[in-house]
């Protein structure tokens, strides 16, 4: 079954720090560009970071660049989400999502269930 | 403040066609192609339509999109209760070299 499906999630304090993973099946993981996209409770879904099929090319929005890493291991079909410095306004469910690309058009064809990241004291 | 703007909300009953907006600028909508996902309660968003008008495998053809410029529409028609979610544009921007959403519509059928 073609399917995403992340872990990590949870409770950490202000300031601390969490790695999500996301594990990939089903479809050539190497193949795709893959993505992490946050939704805070009761609000709409917020881009967060990119990273090239083959690790070579990262992207992250500015709300998060500097605090937050994303790296994969294609040996393991598993994307990552190295989260530092946390704040309130991190916590969200997060989602991984596979990108499709060409030179036309891109979107997010297939996502993930989403991890939960609560940030309180 | 989402880059591109929906309506908050939309409601039509059963079997009627409903419309969902989604404005942006010449450097997202008006360059690039518009993406439609739909997130059913408690769920995880799902494509409900790719490249300003195409349907993956499996979305019915109630389902359907179009872009004119800077804005978009998705339009449901035969409305179903199944089909009551937040649905969300979204699409490349070019200054801001990354992806934007808009801030997403919540359809009730009524």
């Amino acid at each position: 079954e073609v399917q995403l499906v992340e872990s990590g999630g949870g409770l950490v304090q202000p300031g601390g720090s969490l790695r999500l993973s996301c594990a990939a099946s089903g479809f050539t993981f190497s193949s795709y560009s893959m993505h992490w996209v946050r939704q805070a409770p009761g609000k709409g879904l917020e881009y967060v970071s990119a990273i090239s099929n083959n690790g070579g090319s990262t992207y992250y929005a500015k709300s998060v660049k500097g605090r937050f890493t994303i790296s994969r291991d294609n040996s393991k079909n598993t994307l990552y989400l190295q989260m530092g410095s946390l704040r309130a306004e991190d916590m969200a469910v997060y989602y991984c999502a596979r990108g499709r690309q060409t030179v036309t058009t891109r979107y997010f064809d297939l996502w993930g269930r989403g991890t939960l990241v609560t940030v309180s004291s | 403040q989402s880059v591109l703007t929906q309506p908050p909300s939309a409601s039509e009953t059963p079997g009627q066609r409903v419309t969902i907006s989604c404005s942006g600028s010449s450097s997202n909508i008006g360059s690039n192609t518009v993406n439609w996902y739909q997130q059913l309660p408690g769920t995880a968003p799902k494509l409900l339509i790719y490249t300003n008008n195409q349907r993956p495998s499996g979305v019915p053809d109630r389902f359907s999109g179009s872009k004119s410029g800077t804005s978009a529409s998705l339009a449901i028609s035969g409305l179903q209760s199944e089909d009551e979610a937040d649905y969300y544009c979204g699409a490349w921007d070019d200054s801001l070299n990354g992806w934007v959403f808009g801030g997403g519509t919540k359809l009730t059928v009524l």
